[in-house]
């Protein structure tokens, strides 16, 4: 059955620092996601990786793929505080569903 | 990407009554998923529902339970029987991501909460 492990569960930032959240999965996948939820909200898709290597960008965030390792990580660059949010990986199982992970809760503060 | 409508937004239900949740698409979609997400909590797959076939159900959930339906490619429901207040979550509909390389999208949720 497909794990998905996700940490730090809470993490505190100063402005302008740099942090790193980290995603484990236990079984072979082609397609990891990265969401964000604010507090009340639904999940916005933040980025899908589909392939070993893989990187993207966006603002603040950068998101990695490494499939061989089966790890995926979400940097935070320069932190502000609207990154305040829950972020959750989420992993595609060949059962054709997604697990997700169990979210880091992230405050970002002055 | 895909609009997803859930319907009602939040409720307060009595204990051992039911509620039928409904998650409409603005465009045909092949699978649909059910999640649960506890306060607090991560979410959980309850179960996938394609058109034509039975909802394939995860561990520790029960068709009688969490008895869906999906008449067409747009529509689904989601009800929860005889309520009580461990069932107190939010409950979010979720269509297939429309190639390999699109998101799953996310209704707003259902806000659910048991006396």
């Amino acid at each position: 059955e497909l794990k998905v492990e996700q940490n730090p569960l809470f993490l505190s930032m100063q402005e302008g620092k740099n942090y790193t959240i980290y995603c484990n999965y236990s079984t072979t996948s082609d397609r990891l996601y990265w969401y964000r939820q604010d507090p009340g909200k639904s999940l916005e898709s933040l980025f899908v990786l589909l392939s070993n290597g893989a990187v993207k960008q966006e603002g603040r965030l950068m998101a990695s793929l490494d499939t061989k390792a089966r790890l995926s990580t979400l940097h935070i660059t320069a932190a502000v505080h609207d990154l305040s949010a829950t972020y959750f990986c989420a992993v595609w199982g060949v059962g054709n569903d997604m697990r997700f992970g169990a979210g880091t809760r992230l405050t970002v503060k002055p | 990407s895909a609009v997803i409508s859930q319907k009602p937004s939040r409720d307060i239900c009595q204990r051992g009554t039911s509620l039928t949740i409904q998650c409409q698409v603005d465009s045909q979609v092949t699978m649909m998923f059910w999640y649960r997400q506890q306060p607090g909590q991560s979410l959980t797959l309850i179960a996938t529902a394609n058109q034509g076939s039975e909802a394939t159900y995860e561990s520790g959930f029960v068709i009688d339970k969490f008895p869906i339906s999906r008449p067409n490619l747009t529509f689904s429901t989601l009800t929860v029987s005889n309520m009580s207040p461990e069932d107190s979550s939010i409950y979010l509909c979720s269509v297939g991501a429309g190639g390999s390389n699109q998101p799953q999208h996310f209704g707003d949720g259902t806000r659910l909460s048991i006396l």
